[in-house]
């Protein structure tokens, strides 16, 4: 079965520092892919940035990255120059099943700092 | 473009009655889904429609049933509403390239369901 876990329930950065979010997962299958996603306050969930398991670099998009490591079984979400807006829950999500539907993991909580 | 519309927004009602979360996306994606999500335990897979016709269980299907209107449509019925499924519920659609993990999910903007 996929599992895939986030340890950190909360985290904080000071403003214009960098953070990373920890992401690991379980899974059987040869070729998968990474999601990460943000939910502000307001409630809407936002795509950030994907990684497939045979992408040979680590995806980057503006501001956000993924630190994939495939043998570690990671794929931690590193924000730079952290902003006020980045404030919001995080969450890393892997493709399952025979539709490949998204599992969620339960979140990282990230309050940036003034 | 709307994305994904989900309705009504907010709603409350009592235990034993019953209610239909409706969704409909406009970008010509083939696969829905409804989640719910509680405080501290993300989002939870309840149904999914990998493609119009067909309908599949996720993690937590009880209590809830769904119907594929169309390619556009998907919709969660609650028969016999429960205090358990007082929840946030969003839909979400995604187009998935044959054979691949890319693609991702186009969320609506949520459902506020209590349950007295």
């Amino acid at each position: 079965a996929q599992k895939i876990t986030q340890t950190q329930p909360g985290m904080f950065v000071q403003e214009k520092e960098a953070v990373t979010l920890d992401c690991t997962y379980d899974t059987s299958d040869p070729s998968y892919g990474l999601f990460w996603y943000k939910q502000p306050s307001s409630g809407e969930m936002i795509f950030l940035i994907y990684q497939g398991s045979y992408d040979q670099q680590n995806a980057t998009e503006g501001r956000y990255s993924l630190n994939f490591q495939k043998a570690r079984k990671s794929a931690n979400l590193v924000i730079s120059a952290s902003q006020l807006g980045d404030s919001a829950m995080y969450f890393c999500a892997l493709p399952s099943g025979s539709a490949r539907q998204l599992t969620f993991g339960s979140g990282t909580q990230l309050t940036v700092l003034p | 473009n709307a994305g994904v519309t989900q309705t009504p927004k907010f709603q409350v009602l009592k235990t034993g009655q019953s209610m239909t979360l409706q969704c409909a996306q406009d970008m010509n994606h083939n696969s829905m889904y409804w989640y719910r999500q509680d405080p501290g335990m993300g989002l939870r897979l309840i149904y999914y429609s990998a493609s119009e016709g067909t309908t599949d269980k996720g993690e937590v299907p009880n209590g809830y049933n769904v119907s594929r209107l169309n390619k556009r449509e998907f919709s969660l019925r609650l028969e016999s509403a429960a205090p358990s499924q007082t929840s946030v519920y969003f839909c979400a659609s995604r187009f998935r390239p044959a054979g691949t993990n890319t693609g991702e999910l186009f969320f609506g903007e949520g459902s506020r369901l209590t349950v007295l």
